[in-house]
C-alpha cells in the first residue's frame, strides 16, 4: 500500500492567495483528520471525516479554512486568503475502522510557508 | 477537557543506554493513549497505544509503556537506544470518538 499520500510536499505562496492542499487516504479507510503542526502551538487537530462527511470541525481557525471530502479517496483543506501565520506543516491522516481506539495513518505532510 | 503533558522538550541519550521519556494525562473516564513517532521530514507512526488489559505495552521497534493510573501516566521505555531511534515523540490521549489530543513533543538526540 502506498501509505496517505499529500500534496504538494512543499508550498510557497504570498500573502492574499489561496492554496489548497491535497490527501489521498489509504484505500478502505473510513475515517480522515487534517492536522496542523507548528513550533508554537504543536499538532493540531482541524477537523476530521467519517465516510466522507465531516464530523467535527471545531478546530478550524476560522473561516479562511475550508475542507472537503467528495469522495472515499480524495480531500482537500483550503486556505483563502492565505495569511503569514497560516505558515505550518499540515499533515492528512486515515484510519480504517473509525473507532476511538484505532490507529492513524499520517501522510507526509505539507510544508506551508505564506510571504 | 483532555489533555497530555510531556515535560521535557529534549532529552539525550548515549547509544546503546537506556531511555524514558514521560507522558502525563488528564481525562475523565478509561483513557486511551498512544505514542507516535516522527522522523525528521516525515509524518507520525504509530509506535503502541493501550486501552485496555495489561498495563505494559509492547510496540514496534522494541519499544515499551506502562500504564499507571495511580501517576496518571504512560511512560514511553526502550532497554537499549540505537542511533536511528533519534525522532520526536508524541503521546496522545484519545479525547472522545476518534479525536486525538497531542503532547507538545520530547526530541530524543542520540550521542555515540
Amino acid at each position: 500500500d502506498a501509505g496517505v499520500i499529500q500534496s504538494p510536499r512543499h508550498e510557497v505562496t504570498e500573502m492574499g492567495q489561496e492554496v489548497t492542499l491535497r490527501c489521498k487516504p489509504i484505500s478502505g479507510h473510513n475515517s480522515l483528520f487534517w492536522y496542523r503542526q507548528t513550533m508554537m502551538r504543536g499538532l493540531e487537530l482541524l477537523i476530521y471525516f467519517n465516510n466522507n462527511v465531516p464530523i467535527d470541525d471545531s478546530g478550524m481557525p476560522e473561516d479562511r479554512f475550508s475542507a472537503k471530502m467528495p469522495n472515499a479517496s480524495f480531500s482537500t483543506l483550503k486556505i483563502q486568503p492565505s495569511e503569514p501565520r497560516d505558515s505550518a506543516v499540515y499533515f492528512c491522516a486515515s484510519s480504517p475502522l473509525g473507532t476511538s481506539t484505532d490507529t492513524q495513518y499520517f501522510g507526509p505532510g505539507t510544508r506551508l510557508t505564506v510571504l | 477537557a483532555q489533555s497530555v503533558t510531556q515535560p521535557d522538550i529534549h532529552i539525550t541519550v548515549s547509544e546503546g543506554a537506556s531511555l524514558e521519556l514521560r507522558c502525563n494525562y488528564s481525562y475523565g473516564a478509561t483513557p486511551y493513549l498512544f505514542w507516535y513517532v516522527q522522523s525528521p521530514g516525515q509524518g507520525l507512526q504509530l509506535l503502541l497505544k493501550y486501552f485496555s488489559g495489561d498495563t505494559l505495552v509492547q510496540g514496534i521497534k522494541g519499544f515499551e509503556a506502562e500504564f499507571k493510573r495511580s501517576q496518571s501516566s504512560f511512560n514511553l521505555r526502550k532497554p537499549s537506544v540505537h542511533w536511528s531511534d533519534a525522532a520526536e515523540y508524541f503521546c496522545a490521549v484519545g479525547a472522545g470518538f476518534q479525536k486525538l489530543v497531542f503532547g507538545t513533543g520530547t526530541r530524543l538526540l542520540v550521542s555515540p
